[in-house]
Order: structure tokens, then C-alpha cells, then sequence
């Protein structure tokens, strides 16, 4: 069995300032984990990825997440926050690169202030 | 490259009749689709699976008479939603990959709205 918790289900930043939307996993085994952002009315867009290579994952639009297996977290980061970035952000785990059923989190609301 | 394509985008209809979703693999082969349905503010619900050629696999507590699925071809799958009703009225995603080692990417979703 396998789950998400994003720890935060709205997280609000000014322009400019970093941005750090958490997630924390559970799975039986080596998961792929998976960051996707969702504008309004839109589907889903995958910023990035873990799929057992790099620790640190770098994804479009200046994200990143560090993969740490001690902290069974995936927290995903960016340095400056853009008024864009705006929107849902789902943590997404998987057993097999994610072409497979995939587990969502709850989603975290990201809000950034001008 | 790998664009999923939806439509329609947006539906308004009245209770009672049936509603198609189509979801398009544009530049590739999707061996496998997969239908979702996300309530307002909420995260996205797995419906069914579908693999082309075969039938689809539902999730538990997912209507297999209320909500047809075909995947008749490699770049295309549809979702029917037969009889809506009010308590149908939310937004439907879908996802297609190929076989390999890529993730699923999504359409754009259809907001459905029974009236």
C-alpha cells in the first residue's frame, strides 16, 4: 500500500520569497514520486519527478524536490516565488514510473501575494 | 510532444441524458488511458483504467453502467456518462501513457454540469 500527506492544504508567499510546498510519503517499496501543478479549470501538468535516480530532481519553471528516504519526504521548492506559480500543487506517489495507477495527495493551494 | 487532448471542455446539459468525453493522445500511442474525476476543491479520484482493445478496470465503488469506457484505438478513449443526473456534475480528467517508463500525462478536463 502506498499514500501522500501534504502537510499543508494552502500555503500563501509573497512575490520574490521562496516557496516550500510539503509532502511526505508511505510505501511498501521504492516509490516514483511525482510533483504536479493544476491552474484553474486545467488539467494537470508534471513539473517533476523521482524515479530512484538523483536524489535532488530539478523541474520546469525553477522547482525542485530533494527525494530523502530517512524523512519519507519529497518536498518540492522554488527560490523565488512568481506571480504565476499561483495554483494547486498535488505530491503523487507510484510504484512503477507512474504509467501505473498513481496516488494523490490532497493537494496544496500555493498563493502568492504581490 | 505528449499532448492529451479533451472535449469538449465545457458541457451543460439536462438531467437525463447521456454525455460523451473524448480524450485524444496527439503525438503518441497510449497503450493506457485512465479517467479521473476531481470534486470541487478536492484531489482527483481514480474512475477506471482502460488498456486498448480490452475492457476497462473500474475502481470499487465506480457505477460500470453509468460510466462507459472505450479505448477503442491507441490514441483515443472515451467516457460516456449514460442518464446524468445533478450528483454526476464535476470535472473529468483523463490521462494517457505509453508502455514504458514515462509518466501519465493529462488533458486539459471537461467541467460537466447537469442541470
Amino acid at each position: 500500500a502506498q499514500s501522500v500527506t501534504q502537510l499543508d492544504s494552502h500555503v500563501s508567499v509573497s512575490e520574490g520569497t521562496p516557496v516550500l510546498l510539503r509532502c511526505n510519503y508511505s510505501s511498501s517499496y521504492s516509490p516514483s514520486l511525482f510533483w504536479y501543478v493544476q491552474h484553474p479549470n486545467k488539467g494537470l501538468q508534471l513539473l517533476l519527478k523521482y524515479t530512484s535516480a538523483a536524489t535532488l530532481v530539478k523541474g520546469i519553471n525553477g522547482f525542485e524536490a530533494e527525494f530523502k528516504k530517512s524523512e519519507t519526504s519529497f518536498h518540492l521548492t522554488k527560490p523565488s516565488a512568481h506571480m504565476s506559480d499561483a495554483a494547486e500543487y498535488f505530491c503523487v506517489v507510484s510504484l512503477n514510473f507512474g504509467n501505473e495507477k498513481l496516488t494523490f495527495g490532497t493537494g496544496t493551494r500555493l498563493t502568492i501575494i504581490p | 510532444g505528449a499532448v492529451v487532448s479533451q472535449h469538449p471542455s465545457r458541457v451543460i446539459c439536462k438531467s437525463g441524458t447521456s454525455v460523451k468525453i473524448e480524450c485524444r493522445s496527439l503525438d503518441f500511442q497510449a497503450t493506457t488511458m485512465f479517467w479521473y474525476r476531481q470534486f470541487p476543491k478536492k484531489s482527483l479520484m481514480l474512475m477506471a483504467t482502460s488498456n486498448e482493445g480490452s475492457k476497462a478496470t473500474y475502481e470499487q465503488g465506480v457505477e460500470k453502467d453509468k460510466f462507459l469506457i472505450n479505448h477503442a484505438s491507441l490514441t483515443l478513449s472515451t467516457l460516456t456518462v449514460t442518464s446524468a443526473h445533478p450528483e454526476d456534475s464535476s470535472f473529468y480528467i483523463c490521462s494517457a501513457t505509453q508502455v514504458t517508463n514515462q509518466p501519465q500525462h493529462f488533458g486539459d478536463g471537461t467541467r460537466l454540469s447537469i442541470l
